[in-house]
C-alpha cells in the first residue's frame, strides 16, 4: 500500500526568505505526486502535480517541486515567501487510474515571521 | 473559477442521529469523491463514485455510510447512525477526465455529541 511521510510537522520562516517542505513516498509503481495547500477555514487547493515527463514542475503562487525517484521524494520549494503563504501544505500520492484514490501525508504547517 | 461547493460549513448531530453531508461538483467533473479528516489526523478516502456507482471504497466506508447522486449536479453521503468517532471534517472532491488532479471542497465539519 502507499504511504506518505512529511517529516516536518510545523516550520517557522521569515517572510522573504525560502522554503522548502519535504515529502517521501512508498508507492510500487509510478507514483502521481501532488501538493495541497489548506488556509484555515478552506479547502484544499491544488499547488502542483506531477504525472510524468519533466521532473520539475512549477505550481501556483510561486512554488514549485522536484521528483527524485532514486530518493523516492517530492519536495515542495518556494524562493521567497509571503505572509500570505502561511498555511498548511499536504503532499499526496496517487493510486489506481491516474490517481484516483490519494492517500496524503499528514501535513506541515507553515508560519511566517514578519 | 468553477469551485466545489460543500452545505453545511458546520454541522452537530447528537450520537445515532442520520446526517446527510451535500455537495455539488464541478458542473462538467465526472469523478466525484469523498474523504475525511479527524481532527490532528491525516486526510483519508472514503469513496469514489463514477458513471452512478461506487469505483472504490475504504475500509472506513461501511455499511453505515451510503453516497448517492440524485439528480445531475448534488453528490450525497449519508451517515446513518452516527458515533463520536464520525466526527471530523469531510471534503468533497471532483475531477473531469482520466489523469486530471482533484478539486476539493472546504469541508463539512461535523460534530457528533
Amino acid at each position: 500500500a502507499q504511504s506518505v511521510t512529511q517529516p516536518d510537522i510545523h516550520i517557522t520562516v521569515s517572510e522573504g526568505a525560502s522554503l522548502e517542505l519535504r515529502c517521501n513516498y512508498s508507492y510500487g509503481a509510478t507514483p502521481y505526486l501532488f501538493w495541497y495547500v489548506q488556509s484555515p477555514g478552506q479547502g484544499l487547493q491544488l499547488l502542483l502535480k506531477y504525472f510524468s515527463g519533466d521532473t520539475l514542475v512549477q505550481g501556483i503562487k510561486g512554488f514549485e517541486a522536484e521528483f527524485k525517484r532514486s530518493q523516492s521524494s517530492f519536495n515542495l520549494r518556494k524562493p521567497s515567501v509571503h505572509w500570505s503563504d502561511a498555511a498548511e501544505y499536504f503532499c499526496a500520492v496517487g493510486a489506481g487510474a491516474a490517481g484516483n484514490k490519494l492517500t496524503f501525508g499528514g501535513g506541515t504547517r507553515v508560519l511566517v515571521k514578519p | 473559477e468553477p469551485e466545489v461547493t460543500q452545505t453545511p460549513s458546520h454541522q452537530v448531530t447528537q450520537m445515532g442521529q442520520e446526517v446527510i453531508l451535500r455537495c455539488v461538483p464541478i458542473s462538467n467533473h465526472l469523478y466525484f469523491y469523498w474523504y475525511r479528516q479527524i481532527l490532528g489526523q491525516k486526510v483519508e478516502f472514503l469513496v469514489s463514485f463514477y458513471n452512478n456507482e461506487i469505483s472504490e471504497k475504504s475500509e472506513i466506508f461501511d455499511d453505515q455510510f451510503s453516497v448517492e447522486r440524485p439528480d445531475g449536479s448534488n453528490f450525497t453521503l449519508k451517515i446513518r447512525s452516527t458515533k463520536l468517532e464520525d466526527s471530523a471534517m469531510y471534503f468533497c472532491a471532483s475531477r473531469t477526465l482520466y489523469n486530471s488532479p482533484l478539486h476539493f471542497g472546504n469541508g463539512t465539519r461535523l460534530t457528533v455529541t
